[in-house]
């Protein structure tokens, strides 16, 4: 079955710098998503991007992210400048069409010392 | 306003017993889509079903089932002979035809089976 593929899996930064957390969706889909889980608590919603813009966005989702699409494979959000409490796991998530079932990465774990 | 709803944070039973894990979903679209997703202790997110919103049918899957009721805006899940291999964090979703882009999680019940 096709995968989407998170990297890296562990990223460890200090507090203030920048992080890309990387994702290559399932080639033919068209939703795109990224969510992160705090560790033992629930999955929570960042951002959502179709056609080439966000469609749809959180409160999480402030001015420190962003998310690209660089090329027609590659999928990333960008933290500016990590706090502390962005420490989380970060699942990027793509799906065909709209109400499709999500597939998810393997996620990576992001700590902010 | 939570858009789905999992009161059982967490529920411990011994193999072989079954177990229901409930969910309740809000929302005023005609049109939706229910799902499961399994998170095991290695973390990653599995689904288990989708189903939408005109399919009351009740579904089995070898030991799993699931109830989905529109009166009472619930799609619970059983499992029926549980195994220590069912240990995991269940979360259940929302996608709404409407709103299509988001993917509404509940807080997820943690299920431990005990051998």
């Amino acid at each position: 079955e096709p995968e989407v593929t998170q990297t890296p899996s562990h990223q460890v930064t200090q507090m203030g710098q920048e992080v890309i957390l990387r994702c290559v969706p399932i080639s033919n889909h068209l939703y795109f998503y990224w969510y992160r889980q705090i560790l033992g608590q629930k999955v929570e919603f960042l951002v959502s991007f179709y056609n080439n813009e966000i469609s749809e966005k959180s409160e999480i989702f402030d001015d420190q992210f962003s998310v690209e699409r660089p090329d027609g494979s590659n999928f990333t959000l960008k933290i500016r400048s990590t706090k502390l409490e962005d420490s989380a796991m970060y699942f990027c998530a793509s799906r065909e069409g709209q109400n499709e079932k999500l597939f998810f990465g393997s996620g990576t774990q992001l700590s902010v010392l | 306003a939570q858009k789905v709803t999992q009161a059982q944070t967490e529920i411990s039973v011994v193999e072989k017993e079954d177990v229901t894990l409930d969910c309740v979903y809000e929302t005023r679209d005609t049109t939706y889509y229910l799902f499961w997703y399994k998170q095991p202790p290695s973390g990653e997110l599995v689904f288990l079903i989708r189903r939408n919103s005109f399919d009351e049918q009740n579904e089995i899957s070898g030991r799993y089932s699931w109830n989905f009721q529109k009166s009472t805006s619930s799609f619970n899940f059983t499992i029926t002979a549980s195994q220590v291999v069912d240990s995991a964090v269940y979360f259940c979703a929302l996608s709404e035809a409407g709103t299509g882009n988001q993917f509404y999680f509940g807080t997820g019940t943690s299920l431990t089976v005990i051998p």
